[in-house]
This record gives C-alpha cells, sequence and structure tokens, in this order.
C-alpha cells in the first residue's frame, strides 16, 4: 500500500496547456505539501494545507492552483504551462504534530 | 526563522572510506532535524531525525548523525561507504509548529569502486 501517491508519473506538455496532478496520503495526516524540485536538486515548498485549509502559499505564479477537496487528497492544477514549469512536483504530507514529512514518488512534468 | 546550510554539494568517496555529509542549521527554537536521501528517479525517503530525546541518531542503511548544539550542526556519518549510497542527500529542519519545514540545497554523493 503506498502511503502518498500521485499522478501521474510522467507529464510531456505543450506550452500554453493545463494540466493537473493529484496526490493522495492514506496515512490518516492532517498536513500536505506541494515542492518543487528544479534540475538543481533544489527543494521548493510551494503550498501546505492543513485540514484542506492553505497554511502556507509561498511566492509562486497565481497559474498554480492547488485545491484540498478533503483531507486525504491535494491536487495541483497549472494553467498556461511555461517551459520554466518543468521540472519534478513532489506530494507530501505530515501529521500535524509528527514533524515527519512522507513523500510521494514525484512526477516529472516537462513542458515543450 | 530556521534553515540549514550544506556544505558541498558534491562528496566523493571510495567504497569502504568514511562517509561524512555537512549540515549547520539555524533556528531560534529547538528544532527537529531531519536527513532525507533521494535515489536517482525516485522521491525522498527519510534516513533519520532528530527530536531531542538523545544527540547521536541512528537511520536506516547504518547512516547515523550527531546533533551538537555547541556547533549547530546536525552531520551525517556513515563508517564504510557502499556503491548504493550513491544518492543525493538532504538535511531539513522542522520548527515545533510542524507546518514549516526547511529543506537544504542538497549533497550528491559518488560512490568510487
Amino acid at each position: 500500500d503506498t502511503a502518498v501517491s500521485q499522478t501521474p508519473k510522467y507529464l510531456v506538455t505543450q506550452m500554453g496547456n493545463d494540466k493537473s496532478i493529484k496526490c493522495e496520503q492514506n496515512l490518516g495526516h492532517d498536513t500536505m505539501y506541494w515542492y518543487k524540485q528544479d534540475s538543481k536538486k533544489f527543494l521548493k515548498i510551494m503550498f501546505s494545507y492543513n485540514n484542506k485549509e492553505l497554511i502556507i502559499n509561498e511566492t509562486v505564479p497565481n497559474r498554480f492552483s492547488p485545491k484540498s477537496p478533503d483531507k486525504a487528497h491535494l491536487n495541483l492544477h497549472i494553467n498556461s504551462l511555461e517551459l520554466g514549469d518543468s521540472a519534478v512536483y513532489f506530494c507530501a504530507s505530515s501529521p500535524q504534530s509528527g514533524n515527519t514529512i512522507y513523500f510521494g514518488e514525484g512526477s516529472w512534468l516537462t513542458v515543450v | 526563522a530556521q534553515s540549514v546550510t550544506q556544505l558541498g554539494s558534491h562528496v566523493s568517496v571510495s567504497e569502504g572510506a568514511l562517509v561524512l555529509l555537512r549540515c549547520n542549521y539555524s533556528s531560534s527554537v529547538p528544532p527537529y532535524l531531519f536527513w532525507y536521501v533521494q535515489y536517482p528517479n525516485q522521491g525522498l525517503q527519510l534516513l533519520l531525525k532528530y527530536t531531542s530525546a538523545a544527540t547521536l541518531v541512528k537511520g536506516i542503511n547504518g547512516f547515523e548523525a550527531e546533533f551538537k548544539k555547541s556547533e549547530t550542526s546536525f552531520h551525517l556519518t556513515k563508517p564504510s561507504a557502499h556503491m548504493s549510497d550513491a544518492a543525493e542527500y538532504f538535511c531539513a529542519v522542522s520548527g515545533e509548529a510542524g507546518n514549516q519545514f526547511y529543506f537544504g540545497t542538497g549533497t550528491s554523493l559518488t560512490v568510487i569502486p
């Protein structure tokens, strides 16, 4: 059983398209995250949700919109994709007080 | 505010040699500190974490890290490197709130046969 699962794992799409990445966790955690990892392996937090409420929203273009229908799901929608959006996007979750983050396997996004 | 600094973006060691990956933290409160490993084309996996129970923390795959408050360090070590240890290693810090979680810039470990 995968603890944090995200789909799709690989996504190749053209500039200007709109795409979504889905994430689900079956750990019962209250907090979920989206991280972006660039080609230099830098990990940058994008969003954090706690019990469906947005609590961290770093400086991210508003083309990126997270949606949390319930505390087990946090989806990432990206409008008008640009070449610079090419990266690996990681979903993660943590218990509210446990302070360990559990990562999904990543979604490799390539914009051409 | 919390942050971590990883010294050395690339480290190469010979197989069987000591692995030492450096991490220094900055935190205004007692921190939670973590080391994660990322194998090629995979997600991040927790190696170990420090939560103030003991200054020497043992993790998976023979890795350990020592919390040194006087040096604000949390370096990762392994006595003998294996080829399978080649990966990207990330140090991370979290405050008591748990919602703020910051990663270092990563250290790529190469193991030479």
